[in-house]
């Protein structure tokens, strides 16, 4: 079985300060990972995937995170938050290619600060 | 239509009654998953259908819980004799394989 463990359930920053929102998971066959982001409100947004190539992703809204298969991580990162950035973000991982059963971590609530 | 639609948004039920909860997927989504939001967590995999059939069932949490999609694109999911427990906000998404998974809004479903 899979399981996702996001490290920081509240993450305050100021704006235009850099951020990092850690995710590390745990699988036994090799995995598929993904990063949404909830906006209050609204449903889940895929932010970014790595399926497979490139350990660096980059996603929407200037996000990119890292695949690190040695560490089991895959952390997201954006250089210069915005207040807008302020929303839930949420780390799954899936063993099939596609976007099919997701195992999501608790969340990490992003407050962006003026 | 332009979105994952789910109604209603809000449910709120007695316990001990019954609930439907629907979900419209995205026009041409064949595959189409329902899952589960409790307050403080992330979301946790029911169910998930390719066209009009369960292809894996196995986060149902019990009997209670059964979902069905007849004509492989509005799904309802049906929870009999709610519990307290079942509070939470139950999502809907869907997919193609061109498109990724899309969620919906959700209904928050508070069961008193």
């Amino acid at each position: 079985a899979q399981s996702v463990t996001q490290l920081d359930s509240q993450v305050p920053v100021f704006e235009e300060a850099p951020v990092e929102l850690r995710c590390n998971y745990s699988s036994s066959v090799s995995v598929y990972l993904f990063w949404y982001v909830q906006y209050p409100n609204q449903g889940l947004q895929l932010l970014l995937k790595y399926l497979s190539g490139s350990t660096l992703v980059k996603g929407i809204n200037g996000f990119e995170a890292e695949f690190n298969k040695s560490q089991t991580s895959f952390h997201l990162r954006k250089p210069s938050v915005h207040i807008s950035d302020t929303a839930e973000y949420f780390c799954a991982v899936s063993t099939q290619g596609g976007s099919e059963k997701l195992v999501f971590g608790k969340g990490t609530k992003l407050t962006v600060n003026p | 239509g332009a979105g994952v639609s789910q109604t209603p948004s809000n449910k709120v039920t007695e316990k001990g009654k019954y609930v439907e909860l629907r979900c419209d997927p995205i026009s041409g989504h064949t595959a189409l998953y329902w899952y589960r939001q409790s307050l403080g967590q992330g979301p946790e995999f029911l169910i998930y259908f390719q066209g009009t059939g369960a292809a894996d069932d196995s986060g149902l949490p019990n009997d209670r819980f059964f979902a069905v999609r007849p004509e492989g694109s509005v799904s309802t999911l049906k929870i009999q004799r709610t519990e307290r427990g079942d509070s939470a906000v139950y999502l809907c998404a869907s997919s193609s394989e061109e498109s990724p998974l899309h969620f919906g809004n959700g209904t928050r479903l508070t069961v008193t």
